[in-house]
């Protein structure tokens, strides 16, 4: 079975500062893993996927993420935010089906 | 090309009912889950067709139900609601496996009254 830890709930941080993410995984098979995030009242929108290659996978919007099969995390970083960057961020895995974390709100603050 | 589909968007129905929710996938998409959002659980998953066929399933209560048509359009059946059930409800499609990007509909938000 796999599972996904985000261990921020909530993140506040000013308009054009960095900001990270952090999510740690187990699974028993090949890891999937992936970034969603969501706008107020709307789906889910897919970020980012690690399937194999690269451990640096960049994504839309200017989010990238690092795979580290050591430390079994999934860390999603963003050098600089904008006001639009508000909203919620999910990490999920894939094995025999997609798991997701709890989330993690990112407020951004002019 | 138009992308998933849920309708419908809103809905309210009291403990007792059963309710079918729509899902319309991204033309040439062969899978399509279900997931469950809540504020305390947060998303979990429902289940998965593929091909007319149930592929996987979430632990979930055999009240929650679904299929899949010829045209990949699915539908996902709760009988006999409970206050629980209120939720947002979204259906993601993909090509064919779990590993392919899953595209997220809006939702269909439940309240169950």
């Amino acid at each position: 079975a796999q599972s996904v830890t985000q261990l921020d709930s909530q993140v506040p941080v000013f308009e054009e500062a960095p900001v990270e993410l952090r999510c740690n995984y187990s699974s028993s098979v090949s890891v999937y893993l992936f970034w969603y995030v969501q706008y107020p009242n709307q789906g889910l929108q897919l970020l980012l996927k690690y399937l194999s290659g690269s451990t640096l996978v960049k994504g839309i919007n200017g989010f990238e993420a690092e795979f580290n099969k050591s430390q079994t995390s999934f860390h999603l970083r963003k050098p600089s935010v904008h006001i639009s960057d508000t909203a919620e961020y999910f990490c999920a895995v894939s094995g025999d089906k997609l798991s997701f974390g709890a989330g993690t709100t990112v407020t951004v603050r002019a | 090309k138009a992308g998933v589909t849920q309708t419908p968007r809103y809905l309210i129905k009291t403990r007792g009912q059963q309710v079918t929710l729509s899902c319309s996938p991204i033309s040439g998409h062969r899978s399509v889950s279900w997931y469950q959002q809540t504020p305390g659980q947060g998303l979990q998953f429902l289940f998965e067709y593929f091909s007319e066929t149930q592929r996987n399933k979430g632990n979930f209560p055999g009240r929650f139900s679904g299929r899949q048509f010829s045209n990949s359009r699915s539908e996902m059946n709760v009988s006999t609601l409970e206050l629980g059930d209120s939720a947002l409800y979204l259906c993601a499609s993909s090509l064919n496996r779990m590993t392919d990007t899953q595209y997220f509909g809006p939702g269909t938000r439940l309240t169950v009254l």
